[in-house]
């Protein structure tokens, strides 16, 4: 099993939509999750930090649950610029360390 | 802040070359770098862990007399692919930790190497 598993997509939603993706991580020792934007043939851009409480920002909201070991991310009002691979890393717990990348989920906003 | 370069953003090199690529933090002293390598339609997976001063920590398969890291300064890591070989055609991508407290990563650009 991988240490951390998300559906690769491709999502297609119109411009507007509500779409969420979940990710699953299989590490309970995991300490610190986050979401990255990939962008084609780019390198990964943060976008999120993800905590117990959950996070917001704008139009993006993340979520973990810690009993089911999984990560949401909502993106509401989808833009055609939100277009991109959304991808789940887990960090997990001690000195070293290691970030640990999903596969990436790819979102196609339609106009 | 927290920039991070790459230099080549493009190889193109012949079977058998050696392959050197820098990673630098701009505007901050990285006491811990990373570096990934992402085949087409698959995740990044870390290949090594580098920390300035000390030999890198490589990750179960990655070949450390293969893949040369070295991280003489707070603001520079270096990777260089021995003797490259088709397969190690690849995106390669390093990536920055300002502190052993911060857990935010800092990717730089990446580096398109295709080993004819």
């Amino acid at each position: 099993r991988k240490e951390v598993e998300q559906d690769p997509g491709p999502f297609n939603v119109p411009e507007g939509a509500t779409v969420a993706f979940n990710c699953t991580y299989s590490n309970s020792a995991s300490q610190s999750f986050f979401w990255y934007r990939q962008d084609c043939r780019k390198e990964p851009k943060l976008l999120m930090s993800v905590y117990s409480s959950g996070n917001e920002d704008g139009r993006f909201t993340a979520q973990l649950n810690r009993a089911s070991q999984y990560i949401s991310l909502l993106i509401r009002d989808s833009k055609l610029s939100d277009s991109a691979t959304y991808l789940c890393t887990s960090m997990n717990s001690g000195g070293y360390q290691k970030v640990t990348f999903g596969i990436g989920t790819k979102l196609q906003v339609i106009p | 802040g927290a920039v991070v370069s790459q230099h080549p953003s493009w190889v193109i090199c012949k079977s058998g070359t050696s392959v050197k690529i820098e990673c630098r933090s701009l505007d901050f002293q990285a006491t811990t770098m990373f570096w990934y390598r992402q085949f087409p339609k698959q995740s990044l997976m870390l290949m090594a862990t580098s920390n300035e001063g000390s030999k890198a920590t490589y990750e179960q398969g990655v070949e450390k007399d293969k893949f040369l890291i070295n991280h003489a300064s707070l603001t520079l890591s270096t990777l260089t692919v021995t003797s490259a070989h088709p397969e190690d055609s690849s995106f390669y991508i390093c990536s920055a930790r300002i502190t052993s407290g911060e857990q935010t990563q800092y990717f730089g650009p990446g580096t398109r190497l295709l080993v004819l």
